[in-house]
């Protein structure tokens, strides 16, 4: 059974540098997508961005000037850094394994397995 | 505000039938994904591929789609439903993806 597991630093400062790391158990790192989503505080969820086992990302356009992934194969880890983090990326951050496919002509794409999440309050 | 709109709240009397629905003009290409949340815990995926379950979800969620719409619905609504509901996919470029603003579920 696939299992991820997320950490990084919880509590940061206005300006710093947000720096999470996924690590994937029990399953194959190839053909997938790993997305990194956040959800502020009483609000809802928002995608980050993904990067596939080959290293192509797709960012949020919203986020897409402080937001850098990568992943190391041979650790079967992947990780998200946000740079000049303000009180707006306070949040939870979550990591997930995305699938993607077609059925007739209709794409679909879904995470199925997720980190239990990473707190993070950016403080003065 | 999200390219994929739900309704923010939706009620339901216990063991009675409830739809949410999540609209957005990408959903006419591509299929919705509903994930279920329930305070302080990570999503569950509960329905992808327009229908289609995840060992482990009950049959009383379905899940379909017709034009820029598609919809989860419970078919007898239990106590332990009662949680946020977000559809996911594709936004209107077809680049990005995109979640639905939510919706709180209440089973009355």
């Amino acid at each position: 059974q696939v299992q991820l597991q997320q950490w990084g630093a919880g509590l940061l400062k206005p300006s710093e540098t947000l720096s999470l790391t996924c690590a994937v158990y029990g399953g194959s790192f190839s053909g997938y997508y790993w997305s990194w989503i956040r959800q502020p505080p009483g609000k809802g969820l928002e995608w980050i961005g993904e990067i596939n086992h080959s290293g192509r990302t797709n960012y949020n356009l919203s986020l897409k000037s402080r937001v850098t992934m990568s992943l190391d194969t041979s650790k079967n880890q992947f990780s998200l850094k946000l740079t000049s983090v303000t009180a707006a990326d306070t949040a939870v951050y979550y990591c997930a394994r995305g699938i993607r496919g077609v059925v007739i002509i209709h794409y679909y794409y879904y995470m199925d397995v997720w980190g239990r999440g990473t707190t993070v309050t950016v403080s003065s | 505000s999200s390219e994929l709109t739900q309704d923010p709240a939706v009620s339901v009397a216990l063991g009675q039938t409830v739809r949410i629905t999540c609209q957005g003009d990408s959903l006419r290409s591509y299929y919705a994904t509903w994930y279920q949340q329930k305070p302080g815990q990570a999503p569950i995926l509960v329905i992808y591929a327009k229908d289609n379950r995840p060992s482990g979800i009950p049959d009383r969620f379905s899940g379909s789609s017709s034009g820029n719409t598609a919809s989860l619905t419970i078919t007898g609504a239990q106590a332990e439903d009662e949680a946020d509901y977000y559809c996911y996919s594709r936004d209107s470029s077809g680049d990005h993806m995109v979640f639905g603003g939510g919706t709180k579920l209440t089973v009355l």
